[in-house]
């Protein structure tokens, strides 16, 4: 098993620019949640998706929005993007929508120019 | 409002000291605590939680929730230890986790 992993890994975008990023969740998990970590802070929730709809939200912009697939997998996308978009967007599944136990991936670096 | 606080962001120590990594949290029901850790070139992970009162590795921690606290400890640090902590909170009927901002351990030989 892989466990979670994400798409692309690393991307370089400019200002305005739109961004999709891709996360395929653990094996037998089926609840995905997006998780973005600036240069020196924790992991902040952007929002979650369980039976492809979002569950829950965290306090980012409509320019932030998601999308889960049949197979669980999910993408988080970025429109009119800001130098400030740039960080670590992490992908983490779990077994169920309840739970505080997820399963992280490495993470798509994204740089903003 | 849900906040977690860890007041240290580096705590270094020697191989076989005592460790404990602070915790604060702000939130007014019961909430779930947990010890995320990501040793180097890996992938963020789940040390522990405090509904299962385990040792992992050595850890425990404990909630206080007078003193709204959830410090790690580890009576023995070992090399291995050395890693980026976060302490993370999970309200009732929330999704999310609230993380801190991290403590990075580092344990010299």
């Amino acid at each position: 098993d892989a466990g979670v992993t994400q798409s692309p890994t690393h991307l370089i975008k400019t200002r305005g620019q739109q961004v999709t990023l891709r996360c395929s969740p653990k094996s037998g998990h089926d609840t995905v949640s997006w998780y973005q970590q600036a240069l020196g802070q924790g992991p902040q929730f952007i929002f979650q998706y369980y039976e492809e709809e979002e569950r829950q939200r965290g306090n980012f912009p409509d320019r932030f929005s998601g999308h889960q697939f049949p197979n669980y997998s999910s993408e988080l996308n970025v429109n009119a993007l800001l130098l400030g978009d740039s960080a670590l967007y992490l992908c983490a599944s779990s077994l169920t929508e309840n739970t505080g136990e997820l399963f992280f991936g490495e993470g798509s670096r994204l740089t903003v120019l | 409002a849900q906040r977690v606080t860890q007041p240290e962001k580096l705590l270094s120590v020697f191989k076989g000291a005592p460790v404990e990594l602070k915790c604060n949290y702000s939130y007014s029901g019961s909430p779930e605590l947990f010890w995320y850790v990501q040793y180097s070139r890996q992938r963020l992970q789940l040390l522990l939680r405090h509904i299962s009162r385990e040792s992992i590795k050595g850890f425990t921690a404990d909630l206080n929730k007078g003193e709204t606290s959830f410090h790690l400890k580890k009576p023995f640090a070992q090399e291995e230890d050395s890693a980026m902590y976060y302490c993370a909170l999970r309200g009732v009927g929330f999704q999310k986790l609230v993380f801190g901002t991290g403590t990075r351990l580092l344990v010299s030989p």
